[in-house]
């Protein structure tokens, strides 16, 4: 099945420190999420980006909508303990079908 | 926020043995809901697209006889994995359109003996 290209694969950081990761794709879509997964549950919405080239906070997170539509980046700023988790970016087709497609996962591990 | 329900959160069976999946949205209609498959380690791969009265559209290299999928109610869709085997245990997640937002289950893990 269709992956997005996601990077890095892992991070091991120290806490307050900041953190960036990105995604990209050969594809073109209409809106990028940004899900952190926890292990056993599901993936929980961070961030929704709708335009090209937009810029959107969710407290220590940004997120920016590249302006070819086949990109985005996640900063984590200040980062804490709890931020440990895979984070996974997604593109959404959008149209008749609200298709995601996921990246390939980011591991954060965020020391003490 | 809208909830998805996803049940059981775990189950073990034989091989050969078929295993029924459910995906509930508790308070928002979803016509449409998406069937996801996650092996360790690895990302969310899309395994089916699952409609309210009609058949599934499933992905390329999915085989729909062995992943059966219904969704005979606007808040219930169901994944059957039908003579289950090892190679199938995977973490099984639903999501659920809820107008212009997508929610997702808590997953189901499942293990074939």
């Amino acid at each position: 099945g269709q992956q997005l290209n996601q990077s890095p694969q892992s991070m091991f950081i120290q806490e307050g420190e900041d953190v960036s990761m990105n995604c990209t794709s050969s594809s073109i879509f209409n809106t990028w999420l940004w899900y952190k997964q926890d292990p056993g549950e599901g993936p929980v919405l961070l961030i929704a980006l709708y335009k090209a080239g937009e810029l959107t906070s969710n407290g220590r997170l940004t997120a920016q909508f590249g302006i070819t539509r086949k990109d985005s980046f996640l900063n984590i700023s200040a980062s804490i303990p709890s931020d440990v988790g895979i984070y996974f970016c997604a593109g959404l087709y959008g149209g008749a079908t609200n298709k995601l497609i996921f990246g390939t996962g980011t591991l954060l591990a965020v020391q003490p | 926020g809208a909830v998805v329900s996803q049940h059981p959160s775990w189950v073990i069976c034989k091989s050969g043995t078929s295993v029924k999946i459910e995906c509930r949205s508790l308070d928002f209609q979803a016509t449409t809901m998406f069937w996801y498959r996650q092996f360790p380690k690895q990302s969310l791969m899309l395994m089916a697209t699952s409609n309210e009265g009609s058949k599934a559209t499933y992905e390329q290299g999915v085989e729909k006889d062995k992943f059966l999928i219904n969704h005979a109610s606007l808040t219930l869709s169901t994944l059957t994995v039908t003579s289950a085997h090892p190679e199938d245990s995977s973490f099984y997640i639903c999501s659920a359109q809820g107008g212009a937002s997508l929610f997702f289950g808590s997953g189901t893990q499942l293990s074939v003996l």
